[in-house]
């Protein structure tokens, strides 16, 4: 198994553009989560999944869309990039029978000038 | 808000010594876990406990929950340098699914 796997691993975007981030786990797990980590601020949560078809907000929502169309992709779209999202991003999924242990992808470190 | 607020933000320790970090949380959980991040990486799940537990080992790791306070601590024994990581404790608010991290303790422990 790749376990949880993002794409890609660096990424400069220009004030204004947008992009897609990936992230894709093969374990079967019902949900997954987007987190965001900047310096001194541990991880908050940004958007999760329950399953596919649908989504909810996290603690800081704003800024990003969700969608998850499959059990094993859960990609995380930055509509207009803004220097406040310099941070890195971590996907995550788990599934109730473990009660809820995380496995997070390596994370994909994003800088907007 | 964050749910998990660890104390203390940063610990130094020597080789060999036991390091002890707490955590406390806001609301009622399903669970409490415990994570390491080493610089630069992801983060790898340490150890869980359920509410109803009290205490939980797993090799060096020895983990306390006190659901009337609302705290946790996570004690390292006997460390070494690779045990060097920030760790976090992130809970499972009962109602949701999504883990709600703290800011975590950055260990450093010196040979």
């Amino acid at each position: 198994n790749a376990g949880v796997t993002q794409t890609p691993k660096f990424q400069v975007l220009k004030t204004g553009q947008s992009m897609t981030l990936q992230c894709a786990q093969d374990m079967n797990h019902e949900y997954m989560s987007w987190y965001r980590q900047d310096p001194g601020m541990g991880l908050r949560l940004i958007h999760y999944s329950v399953g596919a078809g649908i989504t909810d907000q996290g603690e800081v929502p704003n800024g990003y869309n969700v969608s998850r169309s499959t059990t094993e992709d859960f990609p995380l779209r930055l509509l207009s990039a803004a220097p406040s999202q310099t941070s890195v991003y971590f996907c995550a999924s788990t599934t109730s029978g473990n009660f809820y242990e995380q496995y997070f992808g390596p994370g994909t470190r994003l800088t907007v000038t | 808000s964050q749910q998990g607020e660890e104390d203390p933000q940063a610990l130094s320790i020597q080789e060999g010594e036991n390091a002890t970090m707490n955590c406390s949380y806001k609301t009622s959980i399903n669970n409490l876990q415990w994570y390491r991040q080493n610089s630069g990486r992801g983060l790898v799940h340490l150890i869980l406990i359920r509410s109803n537990e009290r205490e939980k080992h797993s090799g060096r790791l020895r983990v306390t929950l006190d659901t009337s306070k609302k705290s946790s601590s996570l004690l390292i024994t006997a460390s070494r340098a690779a045990d060097t990581a920030s760790y976090f404790c992130a809970t499972v608010p009962q109602a949701g699914t999504a883990l709600i991290f703290g800011k975590g303790t950055t260990l450093s422990v010196s040979s």
